[in-house]
């Protein structure tokens, strides 16, 4: 089984700094990763994913996650956030073998706001 | 491609009424999930079906709640009887894990009032 630990609830920032949303996880086999955001009233869209390779990964809208498996982290980083990028933002995992592949498991998520 | 889509997008029912909820999938996707969505609890994974048989439906709350998925195109969630706690947004999601898992696609929810 797979659990996803997003450690901030929610994250403040001025515009045009740098942020970093966190995410740890857990899990017993290999696992892809995933970011996704949720503007308000909306369903959730796919930022970036990990694979496998490289382990920094680069997404739309500026983020990149880095997957880290000893920390078993796959914190996203935006080096200047916008007034748009005020969102929640979601990680999630999802097993590669066996019974838990196509199960996507998500944290709790981060609300990023963004302020001027 | 129109996406996943959902109906309806808003429900307002009274506690013991039967609601349904409804779900087109992506056309070619073969995997379908239903996640629920509230302040207290995050976005929790209910059920999901691979080429329309239900997986793992370990997430479902109570016997209240059923979900079926009678061909590639369509799944239903339904509540019966709803109770006031089973407000939250549901939402679906689709995605195709040909060569391993691929990012599923998001429906817009439906938010659900059980009044």
């Amino acid at each position: 089984a797979q659990s996803v630990t997003q450690l901030d609830s929610q994250v403040p920032v001025f515009e045009e700094a740098p942020v970093e949303l966190r995410c740890n996880y857990s899990s017993s086999v290999s696992v892809y990763l995933f970011w996704y955001v949720q503007y308000p009233n909306q369903g959730l869209q796919l930022l970036l994913k990990y694979l496998s390779g490289s382990t920094l990964v680069k997404g739309i809208n500026g983020f990149e996650a880095e997957f880290n498996k000893s920390q078993t982290s796959f914190h996203l980083r935006k080096p200047s956030v916008h007034i748009s990028d005020t969102a929640e933002y979601f990680c999630a995992v999802s097993g590669k073998s066996g019974g838990s592949q196509g199960n996507l498991i998500f944290g709790k998520g981060t609300k990023l706001s963004v302020k001027p | 491609d129109a996406g996943v889509i959902q109906s309806p997008r808003h429900e307002v029912t009274e506690m013991g009424q039967e609601v349904t909820l409804r779900c087109k999938p992506i056309s070619g996707h073969n995997s379908l999930f239903w996640y629920r969505q509230t302040m207290m609890r995050g976005l929790e994974l209910l059920i999901y079906f691979n080429n329309n048989v239900p997986i793992d439906d370990s997430g479902m709350p109570e016997d209240r709640f059923s979900a079926k998925m009678p061909n590639a195109s369509f799944s239903t969630l339904k509540i019966q009887p709803s109770e006031p706690r089973d407000s939250a947004v549901y939402f679906c999601a689709s995605s195709f894990p040909g060569q391993g898992v691929t990012e599923a696609f998001f429906g817009q929810g439906t938010r659900l009032t059980v009044v």
